[in-house]
């Protein structure tokens, strides 16, 4: 069976600073692979996806993630935290043989601080 | 191209009441996904119809059922309502592309039940 597992339910950061939010999967067939943002009262905005194309992936807003199958992660980053970015993310993996079902894990909530 | 609509935005229902949510897709799109969010249970996927057909279903109980018409809008109903019932019910639309299906999602439903 699928899983994620996402380290750390919040994550504080200082505007300008290094985002870096850690996801790992455990699946038995090779894994699609998604981050999907939340902000408050809304629905989720799709970030970036894994499709067994190029492992490093590049997302909106200015975020990236890198498939490492020797990890099992697809940990997310962003050079520099704005204000805007502080949501709750969602890592989250399907299959070829899934469809549209998507297993997420639990969140990470992300605050950046002035 | 308008996104996923879901209707009513909010709603309050009593005990052993039963519930509709309403899901517009994205034109175009065949695949509608379920999912419910809970602050402990977080996101979990309730089911999947594809051309009017379920494709996928999670482990919910068959109190929660859903259909998908020509158009591909699709309803789902939950009867019998619990006080555990109460979350915010997104519903997402779907196309494949490299292989995955890319989810959209719509601003979900809030059902709370009393």
């Amino acid at each position: 069976a699928q899983s994620v597992t996402q380290l750390g339910s919040h994550v504080s950061v200082s505007e300008g600073a290094l985002v870096l939010l850690r996801c790992n999967y455990s699946s038995s067939v090779p894994p699609y692979l998604f981050w999907y943002v939340q902000y408050p009262n809304q629905g989720l905005q799709l970030l970036l996806k894994y499709t067994s194309a190029a492992t490093l992936v590049k997302g909106i807003n200015g975020f990236e993630a890198e498939f490492k199958k020797s990890e099992t992660s697809f940990h997310l980053t962003k050079p520099s935290a704005h204000m805007s970015d502080a949501a709750e993310y969602f890592c989250a993996v399907s299959d070829q043989n899934q469809g549209g079902k998507l297993i997420f894990g639990q969140g990470t909530e992300l605050s950046v601080k002035p | 191209k308008a996104g996923v609509t879901q209707t009513p935005r909010y709603l309050i229902k009593t005990r052993g009441q039963q519930v509709t949510l309403s899901c517009s897709p994205i034109s175009g799109h065949r695949s509608v996904s379920w999912y419910q969010q809970t602050p402990g249970q977080g996101l979990q996927f309730l089911f999947e119809y594809f051309s009017e057909t379920q494709r996928n279903k999670g482990n919910f109980p068959g109190r929660f059922s859903g259909r998908q018409f020509s158009n591909s809008r699709s309803e789902m109903n939950v009867s019998t309502l619990e006080l555990g019932d109460s979350a915010l019910y997104l519903c997402a639309s779907s196309f494949r592309q490299g292989g995955a299906y890319e989810q959209y999602f719509g601003p979900g439903t809030r059902l709370t039940v009393t």
